[in-house]
């Protein structure tokens, strides 16, 4: 059965702050992404990446980086956590082939910074 | 920009009722999906329809897919409570694998 884990639920984090959002998939897909979702305004993709070390920013990078070591894992990082960064962090991924094909997401991580 | 915009923004049914929502979007597409997603989880797959194919069907679910009118329609029939969640719709917006979602059709069915 196809699984993507996200390395918190919740999270609580001060304005300033380093954070680490972890994402892992066993499914061997090369495709991976992380979205924002806020309240009126769907999911927003901050970035993705379609191979190991490969990254493109998405629709609204600004303030995150992300980095990709190994297949399975992509990593979301706050440098300087902001209030506006207070969100639901998705973490999704797909096989390669056709364009826009089946994404597979995570539960998701709620994070809140104070 | 959102490619995909989801029509009502809300809809509350009673359980048995059939609920449809409906995704307009603005240029060509490849595919179209829908997911959902139950209050506070992840989103999960439920159907993808090509730009070739005007209707497909899955279990209790109906898609339809009009490129003339650049619009989708979403339809669940004999509804359950625990279909209860927001769906959205997704378009391949161009780019490599990237798809942009909408903002969303929130569904409550009443037992």
């Amino acid at each position: 059965d196809v699984k993507v884990t996200q390395s918190s639920r919740y999270l609580v984090k001060r304005t300033g702050e380093k954070v680490f959002l972890e994402c892992v998939q066993d499914m061997d897909h090369e495709n991976m992404f992380w979205y924002r979702q806020d309240p009126g305004l769907g999911l927003r993709l901050i970035y993705f990446s379609y191979d190991v070390k490969m990254k493109e920013k998405g629709d609204i990078p600004e303030g995150y980086s992300v980095s990709r070591e190994k297949k399975e894992r992509f990593s979301l990082i706050l440098e300087s956590a902001s209030t506006n960064q207070t969100s639901m962090y998705l973490c999704a991924s797909s096989p390669p082939g056709r364009r826009g094909d089946t994404q597979y997401f995570g539960p998701g991580t709620r994070l809140t910074v104070l | 920009s959102q490619q995909g915009e989801e029509d009502p923004q809300a809809l509350s049914i009673q359980e048995g009722e059939n609920a449809t929502m409906n995704c307009s979007y603005k240029t060509s597409i490849n595919n179209l999906q829908w997911y959902r997603q139950n209050s506070g989880r992840g989103l999960v797959h439920l159907i993808l329809i090509r730009s070739n194919e005007r209707e497909k069907h899955s279990g209790r679910l109906r898609v339809t897919l009009d490129t003339s009118k650049k619009s989708s329609s979403l339809l669940i029939t004999a509804s359950r409570a625990a279909d209860t969640a927001s769906y959205f719709c997704a378009t391949d917006a161009g780019g490599y694998q990237k798809v942009t979602f909408g903002t969303g059709t929130k569904l409550q069915v009443i037992p």
